[in-house]
């Protein structure tokens, strides 16, 4: 069993669709990280968090440390949403990221 | 300063050869990550370093890999007698103690055939 899952793996949406990505962690964290990969690699981190709440834009990140659960909703989704959102966590100690193995996200016009 | 920089985007390269990546991370952050991404996969952590200093390997980097940063500023990658296993994606990072969030670069893509 990985340390960080996602849920789903793969995602479709039709534009204006709310989203909704689920991440759960088995290990003890102090932070953890929601990141956007578009096609070709290149990484964006789109939130830290450790506690609650954080919005930026049409996204919105929780957090529950209790539930070692956290979710990633997209308001409003639209097709330059499209993209893997990973979530990743370094465990207590040491600095190094785990990861989720990503949802596929296709958002339709 | 223009985030991270890994050079070069893409590598082709036959089965046998050495290879040598590049990562010049944010010229603050004082830490760097390598990590490696297969198709459909989540990133794998290989190694970081604090300044020059090497932290911690995973029992990923065979003895075909080595990983430096000299000065504490920019890293290479080095992966001796490429295997096909060895083609994936390369990902860099820097951070400032970790605490701050990670910057990470776009990657370089190697293929081995």
């Amino acid at each position: 069993k990985n340390e960080v899952e996602q849920s789903p793996q793969n995602l479709t949406a039709q534009e204006g669709e709310f989203i909704t990505i689920n991440c759960s962690y088995s290990v003890g964290i102090s932070a953890l990280h929601w990141l956007q990969q578009h096609p070709g690699g290149g990484i964006v981190s789109l939130f830290m968090l450790s506690s609650g709440k954080k919005k930026h834009g049409r996204l919105i990140a929780t957090i529950n440390i209790q539930e070692k659960h956290s979710s990633l909703h997209i308001t409003a989704s639209h097709p330059r949403d499209s993209a893997v959102y990973i979530c990743a966590a370094p465990p207590h100690g040491t600095d190094k990221l785990i990861f989720g193995t990503g949802t596929r996200l296709q958002v339709f016009p | 300063d223009t985030g991270v920089s890994q050079d070069p985007r893409h590598k082709i390269t036959k089965r046998g050869q050495n290879v040598t990546f590049r990562c010049d991370p944010i010229s603050e952050h004082n830490r760097l990550y390598w990590y490696r991404q297969t198709l459909g996969q989540g990133p794998e952590f290989l190694t970081y370093f604090q300044n020059e200093a090497q932290l911690e390997k995973s029992r990923l980097l065979s003895d075909r890999f080595s990983a430096e940063r000299p000065k504490g500023s920019f890293s290479t990658l080095e992966i001796q007698r490429t295997e096909q296993g060895d083609s994936a994606m390369y990902l860099c990072a820097s951070s400032f103690t970790g605490k701050h969030g990670y910057t990470f670069g776009s990657g370089t893509r190697l293929t081995v055939v």
